[in-house]
């Protein structure tokens, strides 16, 4: 059984617009979750983290978790060309091991 | 965060031949890990790297394959042993936030891609 899954997408918005990123992961001891960008041929670089239930914002990204739902999402506001990559979402076990989601590819429509 | 520098990026290996891959990270690190991500495809985790004793390898994966050293808290290596056309994949290191500090974050390295012919 897969830990964390996402939206599969891919996803494709027209500049400026929203895109919303949703992930759910099935460990309940599961603490801290992470959101990842990755361009094509280049290592995931890191953009948001997150553990406490709620919002949390940090530029043209916001992220939210609920733990109840075992739900993570990823909100990307005033989506430009170079937001275009896969975003890959993930969670860490009490071991520090990070699981991964399947990622969900963003086009953004220039 | 960690700067993780990563070596080779990439290389084209015969069938058979072993590849050893190199990460070097600029502070003390408590956990460095080891992935796998094949062609269009999400991370798989390989192993954990642990300072001073053997690795910790996940399901589907084994030591006589992969060994990993890790001689100490800022270099680890992983080697893909006998290589066959399936070991083709770009592999990555990671760490965990340095020691010492409260920021949170898993850095990766830039990757190696690895070719069996």
């Amino acid at each position: 059984q897969k830990e964390v899954e996402q939206n599969s997408g891919p996803l494709s918005v027209p500049e400026g617009a929203i895109a919303s990123l949703n992930c759910t992961y099935s460990d309940r001891g599961s603490q801290s979750f992470f959101w990842y960008r990755q361009y094509s041929g280049k290592s995931p670089e890191l953009i948001m983290f997150i553990y406490s239930n709620g919002d949390k914002e940090d530029g043209r990204f916001t992220a939210q978790l609920n733990k109840a739902s075992q739900y993570v999402s990823l909100l990307i506001r005033d989506s430009q060309p170079s937001d275009s990559a896969t975003y890959l979402c993930a969670a860490v076990s009490g071991d520090y091991k990070l699981s991964f989601g399947a990622g969900t590819t963003v086009t953004v429509r220039a | 965060s960690a700067v993780i520098s990563q070596k080779p990026s990439r290389d084209i290996c015969q069938r058979g031949t072993s590849l050893t891959i190199q990460c070097q990270v600029d502070s003390q690190v408590t956990m460095m890990f080891w992935y796998r991500q094949q062609p269009g495809q999400s991370l798989t985790l390989i192993a954990t790297a642990n300072q001073g004793s053997e690795a910790t390898y996940e399901s589907g994966f084994v030591i006589d394959k992969f060994p990993i050293s890790r001689p100490n808290l800022t270099f680890s290596t992983l080697t893909v042993s006998n290589m066959s056309p399936e070991d083709s994949s770009i592999y990555l290191c990671s760490a965990e936030k340095p020691q010492g500090e409260t920021s949170y974050g898993y850095t990766f390295g830039s990757g190696t891609r690895l070719t069996v012919v």
